[in-house]
């Protein structure tokens, strides 16, 4: 069974990091792409970041270029995501998923709240 | 950045009824539309990939049409379980993009 396991998810002060990770397992985790995707209160759906299988490439939108990075360690089958500089705007539930085509499986979701 | 776009944002049925979610992509997406279901304070689920694949776990009542800029999602027979919010998503091209949603509601 694939499941996915966020943590790292908290209140933080605007201008501050956090990193969150994704626990994965019930795949080969290092033949996958992954992905973040956020959630803001009562909003909808939006995609943050992807990074290829074996970690060659990452793609990002444009609101979170420079301040995220996206990475993934195959060895722990985990996936990561570094949040700096954050901004109000990224207080959201943020989503891990495995993306063969577009997100398949998702975690459960970890709350970040950026407030001061 | 490709804009989709989902018709209604509300749309009211009941139980039994045949329904048809709508998805326009600004540009053309190819096949690459998937659909999401979610439902109140759960991640979403994958119903349909690549415009009209069934995901594994599926009900057949759920099937997908379109190609190139519009997209359909239908649900033959509604079911209580199905009153939720669908999302479209494009994965033809960098940024990924998802619709604004469809809330399913109880007529």
């Amino acid at each position: 069974e694939v499941q996915l396991v966020e943590s790292g998810g908290g209140l933080v002060q605007p201008g501050r990091s956090l990193k969150l990770s994704c626990a994965a397992s019930g795949f080969t985790f290092s033949d996958y792409n992954m992905a973040w995707v956020r959630q803001a209160p009562k909003k909808g759906l939006e995609w943050v970041a992807t990074i290829i299988y074996d970690g060659s490439r990452t793609y990002y939108r444009d609101s979170v270029k420079g301040r995220f990075t996206i990475s993934r360690d195959n060895a722990k089958s985990t996936l990561y995501l570094q949040m700096d500089s954050l901004r109000s705007e990224d207080t959201a539930t943020y989503y891990c998923a495995r993306q063969p085509t577009g997100p398949d499986y998702w975690g459960q979701g970890v709350m970040v709240t950026v407030s001061s | 950045d490709i804009q989709m776009t989902q018709s209604p944002s509300v749309l009211s049925a009941s139980v039994g009824d045949r329904v048809t979610l709508n998805c326009k992509a600004s540009q053309n997406i190819n096949k690459y539309l998937n659909w999401y279901q979610q439902k109140l304070g759960e991640a979403p689920k994958l119903l349909i990939y690549n415009t009209n694949n069934l995901q594994t776990g599926i009900p057949s009542r759920f099937s997908g049409s379109g190609s190139g800029t519009d997209f359909t999602l239908t649900i033959s027979s509604l079911q209580p379980e199905d009153f939720a919010t669908y999302f479209c998503f494009q994965h033809n091209s960098w940024p990924l993009t998802f619709g604004s949603g469809t809330k399913l509601e109880i007529k």
